[in-house]
């Protein structure tokens, strides 16, 4: 089964510098999606950030960037020039290929908080 | 089209009573997913739809619970004869087939469950 990690609770950065979240997973599977979900305190879950295994390129959405290490199963996402509206909790998910299921699966979630 | 909808959002009930969640998904994707979030958790899976078909349940959806989606568009979640463990918010999701991978969900604000 695939899991994934998040392995800090909390985190907090002033505005305007940079932070990184952490996300670890396991899979056996070659073909397989990641994203980035931010969730404010409205509760409405936001896509910030998606990358596919097979491309060895690093996304990158504006301010937001991921470190995608394949061979470690590490997929980072970076925040720089952090702004007030980037407080929320972030979630890492993973999910398999487009013709093998459709379920995401979640981290325990980050929750960031924006110093001003 | 302003993208998924999910009634109620918030709903009290008392233990052993019976709830039904609706989702409206966005109109033309054709995948729906509900998925649980407990305090301070990423979301759970529970069902996902295609079309107006079933194709997978986790074993967190116990008998007390059942999806329908009749005509493939909106979508119903009935917990019966809740039990305080059922206290969660309910998201729904949806997406399309393919690209989803891709572009992944969008998800609704969510239905917060309390159970007294």
């Amino acid at each position: 089964a695939q899991t994934v990690t998040q392995s800090q609770p909390e985190m907090s950065v002033q505005e305007a510098e940079t932070v990184t979240l952490s996300c670890t997973y396991d899979t056996s599977e070659s073909d397989y999606y990641l994203f980035w979900y931010k969730q404010p305190p409205s509760r409405q879950m936001i896509l910030v950030i998606r990358q596919e295994a097979y491309k060895q390129q690093n996304a990158t959405e504006n301010r937001f960037s991921v470190n995608f290490q394949k061979a470690a199963k590490s997929f980072s996402l970076k925040i720089s020039d952090s702004q007030l509206g980037d407080a929320a909790m972030y979630f890492c998910a993973y999910r398999r290929g487009e013709t093998s299921g459709s379920r995401l699966t979640f981290g325990e979630g980050t929750q960031l908080t924006v110093n001003p | 089209d302003t993208g998924v909808s999910q009634d109620p959002r918030h709903k009290i009930t008392k233990r052993g009573q019976n709830v039904t969640f609706r989702c409206d998904p966005i109109s033309e994707h054709n995948r729906l997913y509900w998925y649980r979030q407990t305090l301070g958790q990423g979301p759970e899976f529970l069902t996902y739809f295609q079309n107006e078909a079933q194709l997978e349940k986790s074993r967190l959806l116990s008998d007390r619970f059942s999806a329908e989606r009749p005509k493939g568009s909106f979508s119903t979640l009935e917990i019966q004869r809740t039990e305080q463990g059922d206290s969660a918010m309910y998201l729904c999701a949806s997406s399309y087939l393919p690209g989803q991978g891709i572009h992944g969900y969008t998800f609704g604000s969510g239905t917060r469950l309390t159970v007294v």
